[in-house]
């Protein structure tokens, strides 16, 4: 066990529609990062907040947008979903605030759009 | 943009033998990550790379960063089946994200 919480674990949804992802990171850690995961993709970067702030933006699109709050979990939301927009959603955390510390990953939220 | 080159993409081995796979950048790297995911998991780290030409070892993974900082591997010695998975590098230039290969995949045949 990582430490890392995402939640839901599964997701099914229509096109066109709006999800929220969650994410709560390790105890302590204040950078939280999104990646995607899609078979053909590997794992993308998407965005990281640190303390509450974005620290840096990846391959996100316009669609999806991101925070972290006081309490430093954080939300992914995904709208006007797309069937190319199926994928694993993978929240990861780290103590510090550079991008290259070690990071521990959750279970992932499996997002299937049909 | 940075990229980071895996190779092999899939690797089919019979327990004990040995697996290799290969991580190449396409600009100098300040430090390299390997991940390991299972099956149906979550990615988790395995150990970083900093130096030029550093080499370590965790019992039967034998991890390289290049001279050049360029490129990595990741050597398993006598395979078992637990070492089943995909095995993902990951690249960071200065403070930029880490970019990730599209990891080897690990079948060990008992």
């Amino acid at each position: 066990d990582s430490g890392v919480t995402q939640t839901p674990k599964h997701l099914i949804t229509a096109t066109g529609q709006r999800v929220t992802l969650r994410c709560s990171p390790r105890s302590g850690d204040l950078s939280v990062y999104w990646y995607q995961q899609s078979l053909d993709q590997g794992l993308q970067f998407l965005i990281q907040y640190y303390n509450g702030e974005e620290r840096a933006k990846g391959n996100i699109l316009e669609r999806f947008s991101a925070q972290q709050f006081p309490d430093l979990h954080s939300e992914l939301n995904l709208s006007s979903l797309e069937l190319g927009d199926s994928a694993l959603y993978f929240c990861a955390s780290s103590p510090g605030r550079l991008l290259g510390t070690e990071a521990f990953f959750g279970q992932g939220t499996r997002l299937t759009v049909v | 943009g940075q990229q980071v080159m895996q190779i092999p993409q899939y690797q089919h081995v019979q327990e004990g033998e040995d697996f290799t796979t290969y991580c190449n950048s396409s600009t100098t790297l300040s430090n390299i990550q390997w991940y390991k995911q299972r099956p149906g998991g979550h990615p988790v780290f395995l150990i970083q790379l900093v130096k030029s030409g550093e080499v370590k070892k965790q019992k039967r993974l034998t991890f390289q960063f290049g001279e050049a900082k360029k490129n990595s591997s990741l050597h398993i010695t006598a395979t078992q089946t637990t070492d089943v998975g995909t095995y993902f590098c990951a690249g960071r230039r200065g403070n930029t994200p880490l970019v990730f290969g599209k990891g080897t995949r690990l079948s060990v045949i008992a």
